[in-house]
Parts: C-alpha cells; sequence; structure tokens
C-alpha cells in the first residue's frame, strides 16, 4: 500500500460547482498534513495546511479524519482559475521529512 | 523578497556529461531539499540536508550527488551515471521543528539530447 494515496482524477467540472478530493495515507503516527496546488509546468505552491480541527480559507475547506486516516480538500464555488494538480502532504511524526501524494488534476471548465 | 532560486530555468545536456543545478534560498531555512518529477507523476525525493555539510539520500540517489556548504545553498549534480536524467527538478527548503511546510524554488526542467 502507497503512503499517501490520491484519486488522479480528472474531475471535470463546471464553473460555480463543488467538488471535493479525499488523501489517504497508511502511518498513523502522521502528525502534519497540507494540501498544495501545482500549476502545469511549475512548482507546488503551498494551499492549506491541514488541522485536526479543520481549518477555512475562503472557499476552500480543509479537514482531518485521523481514526480513518484521510484528509479532505473542499472547493467551493469552483473558479477556472482552480484548475491545477492538487498535492496532498503527509509528515509523519518525529520526522521532517514529507511524503507527497501523486495528485488529483482539477478542470474547470465554463 | 525571501524565496527560492533554482538556476538555470531549462537545461539541455548531451549524454555522458555531468550537470549541477543551482538552489539557494534565504529564507534561513535548516532543512533543504531535491526532488525530481517525471510527467504525470509525484514528487521523488533524491536528497536532503538538515545542516551544513550534512546530507542523506532519499529514495531515488542514484546518479545525484549533491553538497551543502552553506545554509543557503544546496547545488545537485546530475553525473552520467543517471540513466534517464531528463525530467523536472525542483529545489525545497523548510525550517525542522513544528508545523514545517516546504517552500519550494521554481524548478529546473533538463533535457538530455
Amino acid at each position: 500500500r502507497k503512503e499517501v494515496e490520491q484519486d488522479p482524477g480528472p474531475f471535470n467540472v463546471p464553473e460555480g460547482a463543488t467538488v471535493a478530493f479525499n488523501c489517504t495515507y497508511s502511518n498513523s503516527a502522521s502528525q502534519s498534513f497540507f494540501w498544495y496546488r501545482q500549476d502545469c509546468r511549475k512548482e507546488p505552491k503551498l494551499l492549506m495546511s491541514v488541522y485536526s480541527s479543520g481549518n477555512e480559507d475562503g472557499r476552500f475547506t480543509a479537514q482531518l479524519n485521523r481514526a480513518s486516516q484521510y484528509i479532505s480538500l473542499l472547493i467551493r464555488d469552483s473558479k477556472l482559475s482552480d484548475s491545477a494538480t492538487y498535492l496532498c502532504v503527509v509528515t509523519p511524526g518525529g520526522s521532517y521529512i514529507p511524503t507527497f501524494g501523486r495528485g488529483t488534476s482539477l478542470i474547470v471548465h465554463p | 523578497d525571501g524565496g527560492i532560486t533554482q538556476s538555470p530555468k531549462y537545461l539541455f545536456r548531451k549524454e555522458g556529461q555531468n550537470v549541477t543545478l543551482s538552489c539557494e534560498q534565504n529564507l534561513n531555512h535548516d532543512a533543504m531539499y531535491w526532488y525530481r518529477q517525471d510527467p504525470g507523476q509525484g514528487l521523488r525525493l533524491i536528497y536532503y540536508s538538515q545542516i551544513v555539510n550534512d546530507f542523506q539520500k532519499g529514495d531515488i540517489a542514484e546518479g545525484y550527488s549533491v553538497s551543502r556548504e552553506k545554509k543557503e545553498s544546496f547545488p545537485l549534480t546530475v553525473t552520467s551515471a543517471q540513466k534517464n536524467p531528463t525530467a523536472f527538478y525542483l529545489c525545497a527548503s523548510s525550517i525542522v521543528r513544528g508545523f514545517h511546510e516546504q517552500f519550494f524554488g521554481p524548478g529546473t526542467r533538463l533535457t538530455v539530447l
């Protein structure tokens, strides 16, 4: 089983739609969780950190479910500019070396 | 502005040649990393370093070498021993305590001709 798994997609949604991605992780001792966004042929950029209590930033909501070992990202009112690959990142407890998922591709169309 | 710079942005190399990719950061981060990304694939860790003059192999270190003589700099050499060097190379840095997200440079796209 891969340490961090994501559905590669693509998720193809119309503007204004709500879309959700999940990411599962295998190491129950994982402590740090992040969502990154990567545009085509660009570097990944931090989108959100994921806290135990969940967090929200505008149209984006991230949640952590430790019991089921997954994190989620919800995007409301999708924009064309949200089209990108979303990377799930998990860092085990006691380590600073993260593990990246392979990413989920989102395409928002008019 | 604080950040990470990588150079060059595009690099072409002939088979059998070694090439060095530059990575510099002014974020005062202790840890630095090199990743490789192939089309449609995730990031794979090549090398990482927590402190000056110390570094560790990642998952795919064969055919690569690094040095960490300064906190700000972590150059990667792609040697002729690397079988499939054509890829997108990303450098990143982070703190090593707390909630340590990584910050990435813009990447170097290496093509072997």
